[in-house]
């Protein structure tokens, strides 16, 4: 089944530690998104990738890196100098192409201690 | 920055009724794509909508449809005969980059 998948659901992590967030897709989308969602505030954009190798900063990709080796990949690192970590994050892929629909992954829950 | 705001955080409708949830956005461009995104409790983001502010029409899907005044930067989602799995967070984006806070919708059977 052609999806997208975010791993693991729950994560754990102590304070100063870095910690990756898997993203996998096998829609063969050129486009990848990661969001933070917080209550009472919405997606916030992080990161995106419009191809292999190429991303672009959203509104709050302080503390937070990626990658895109590959075009179904697209993991988030949550780096210690994030300030406010504990979150739940979603990523999202689509056809490039601004009125294609976005698929999202089931999300990740992070939260440090 | 572009800005999406959506005013009521939570509505309610009795089953079978109409509902209208209110989205209002803030842009200098001339053509951008708006979205309506659906989140029920799983947390699994749904495509409910899309309209292309360059398009006059509203677009409509089934029981849903917007209500798109471009020159107020307006989206209304209009969702008719509310079904209990209508129950949900709605979100309104302004491409895929800007989310409003969401509008939670209760619906009473």
């Amino acid at each position: 089944d052609g999806g997208i998948t975010q791993s693991p659901k729950y994560l754990f992590r102590k304070e100063g530690q870095n910690v990756t967030l898997s993203c996998e897709q096998n829609l063969n989308h050129d486009a990848m998104y990661w969001y933070r969602q917080d209550p009472g505030q919405g997606l916030r954009l992080i990161y995106y990738s419009q191809i292999v190798n190429d991303f672009q900063k959203g509104d709050i990709a302080e503390g937070y890196s990626v990658s895109r080796e590959k075009k179904e990949s697209f993991p988030l690192t949550v780096t210690s100098a994030q300030k406010n970590p504990t979150a739940f994050y979603l990523c999202a892929s689509r056809h490039r192409g601004v009125l294609t629909e976005a698929f999202f992954g089931q999300g990740t829950r992070l939260t440090v201690v | 920055a572009q800005t999406v705001t959506q005013s009521q955080p939570e509505m309610s409708v009795q089953e079978a009724e109409t509902v209208t949830l209110s989205c209002t956005y803030d842009t200098s461009e001339s053509d951008y794509y708006l979205f309506w995104y659906k989140q029920p409790p799983s947390r699994q983001m749904i495509l409910v909508i899309r309209q292309e502010a360059y398009k006059q029409q509203n677009a409509t899907e089934n029981r849903f449809s917007v209500n798109f005044q471009k020159a107020a930067k307006s989206f209304s989602l209009k969702i008719s005969d509310s079904q209990l799995g209508d129950a949900a967070m709605y979100f309104c984006a302004y491409d895929q980059f800007y989310f409003g806070t969401g509008t939670s919708l209760t619906v009473i059977p």
